[in-house]
């Protein structure tokens, strides 16, 4: 069975600085792994997806993810955070011929001045 | 422009006493899903339609039914909510299979006394 892990459940970060968010998966064959993040009041938004290839994904709102096999991650990342990226980050991942996403329980972060 | 719709967005309802999540959307969207989210938790996933095929998760409680009349609008009826199913309850939509996008709406908070 797939699942995934997010190993920080709350992560502070100072405007401008840089960020990463982790996440583990566990799945057997090559997985299909997303990031969703998730506003107050606001539904789940896609920021970016992996499937295959270049295992460097950009993204939008100037976020990106490194998919790496050997360490079964896929780990968000940010140059430079603005206040408006505070919000609940999920990991998730899917697979073939499976319709289930399995979601992290969420990194929630907050941006300080 | 709204895309997923839910309906209402909070709920109250007594322990036992039947109740109905709406929700539509304007995507045209073959797939639709229900995922329960309850606090500090990861998004689990109930059920899906593709079209008019339901899907049905292996460990979704009974007392959770689901109907699509049509390819705009899927409820989520719970028969017999227990105190248990507090919860928020998020609807999403993709276009295919597990590789599209999933949109979501802002979900329905369910609050059971």
């Amino acid at each position: 069975a797939q699942s995934v892990t997010q190993p920080d459940i709350h992560i502070t970060v100072s405007e401008g600085a840089s960020l990463e968010l982790r996440c583990n998966y566990s799945y057997g064959a090559t997985p299909y792994l997303f990031w969703y993040v998730q506003s107050p009041g606001q539904g789940l938004q896609l920021l970016l997806k992996y499937f295959s290839g270049d295992t460097l994904v950009q993204g939008i709102k100037g976020f990106e993810a490194e998919f790496k096999r050997s360490q079964s991650s896929f780990n968000l990342r940010k140059p430079s955070v603005h206040w408006s990226d505070a919000a609940e980050y999920f990991c998730a991942v899917g697979a073939y011929g499976n319709e289930k996403l399995t979601f992290g329980t969420g990194t929630r972060l907050t941006i300080i001045p | 422009d709204a895309m997923v719709i839910q309906n209402p967005r909070y709920q109250v309802t007594q322990f036992g006493k039947p109740v109905t999540l709406s929700c539509s959307q304007t995507l045209n969207h073959n797939v639709m899903y229900w995922y329960q989210q309850k606090s500090s938790q990861a998004p689990k996933l109930l059920f899906h339609y593709y079209d008019k095929d339901f899907n049905n998760e292996a460990d979704t409680p009974d007392n959770f039914q689901s109907r699509r009349p049509n390819t705009s609008f899927c409820f989520l009826d719970i028969r017999s909510p227990g105190l248990g199913d507090a919860a928020m309850y998020l609807c999403a939509t993709s276009s295919s299979g597990i590789k599209e996008t999933q949109y979501f709406g802002p979900g329905t908070r369910l609050l059971v006394l």
